[in-house]
């Protein structure tokens, strides 16, 4: 069974300063990851993905994410925040359909 | 290329009426296709899904189904909507057996009053 685990139900940072969201997961199989971000009133966005290949991910828009199977761990990070980046962000563990987290709330402060 | 259209965008349906959602997929044949959820403050939560036409698997017993008719298409149905039905919802689609990822529809926000 896979399931994941979005640590913060809310983050908030000022601009320019680091990102990070955190996702833990569980799987039986060596697991696709992702993360997905949702602007207000838009659809599904995928940021970026792990699928067994390097283990730090690089996505749009800035964000990567490291893959640490030890911690079954898939942090995503940004150095420097922007005000485009506020929204909600999801991370996602795959198998035969996805399994979401509950979610991410990104606030950034001017 | 591919595209995924889902209507309609928003729905105020009374407590006990039907309700039919869309969902229809260009530029891609024998897509995997999915049905999420997402009630206010939770995050997503996979309803049905489909490989194929006329299969489909229920991931969470509840008062909605979903059907098949057409390789392309994928229908979300309910017979008596509750007020626990209102969500926003999300339709979906994949190549089989790859790691690519999913492509989402722009969403149905359902109100049930």
């Amino acid at each position: 069974a896979q399931s994941v685990t979005q640590l913060d139900s809310h983050v908030s940072v000022s601009e320019g300063t680091p990102v990070l969201l955190r996702c833990n997961y569980s799987s039986s199989y060596s697991p696709s990851l992702f993360w997905y971000v949702q602007h207000p009133n838009k659809g599904l966005q995928l940021l970026l993905k792990y699928t067994s290949a390097a283990t730090l991910v690089k996505g749009i828009n800035g964000f990567e994410a490291e893959f640490k199977k030890s911690e079954t761990s898939f942090h995503l990070t940004k150095p420097s925040a922007h005000m485009s980046d506020a929204a909600e962000y999801f991370c996602v563990v795959s198998d035969v359909g996805m399994r979401f987290g509950a979610g991410t709330r990104l606030t950034v402060k001017p | 290329s591919q595209t995924i259209h889902q209507w309609p965008a928003t729905l105020v349906q009374p407590v006990g009426s039907p309700l039919s959602l869309e969902c229809t997929v260009e530029g891609t044949s024998n897509p995997n296709l999915y049905w999420y959820r997402q009630a206010a403050g939770r995050g997503l939560q996979l309803l049905f899904y489909s490989v194929g036409i006329g299969q489909i698997s229920s991931e969470v017993p509840q008062n909605l189904s979903a059907s098949r008719p057409q390789d392309r298409q994928f229908i979300l149905s309910s017979k008596k909507l509750l007020l626990s039905d209102s969500g926003f919802y999300l339709c979906a689609w994949s190549v089989p057996r790859s790691s690519y990822g999913y492509t989402f529809g722009s969403g149905t926000r359902l109100t049930v009053v």
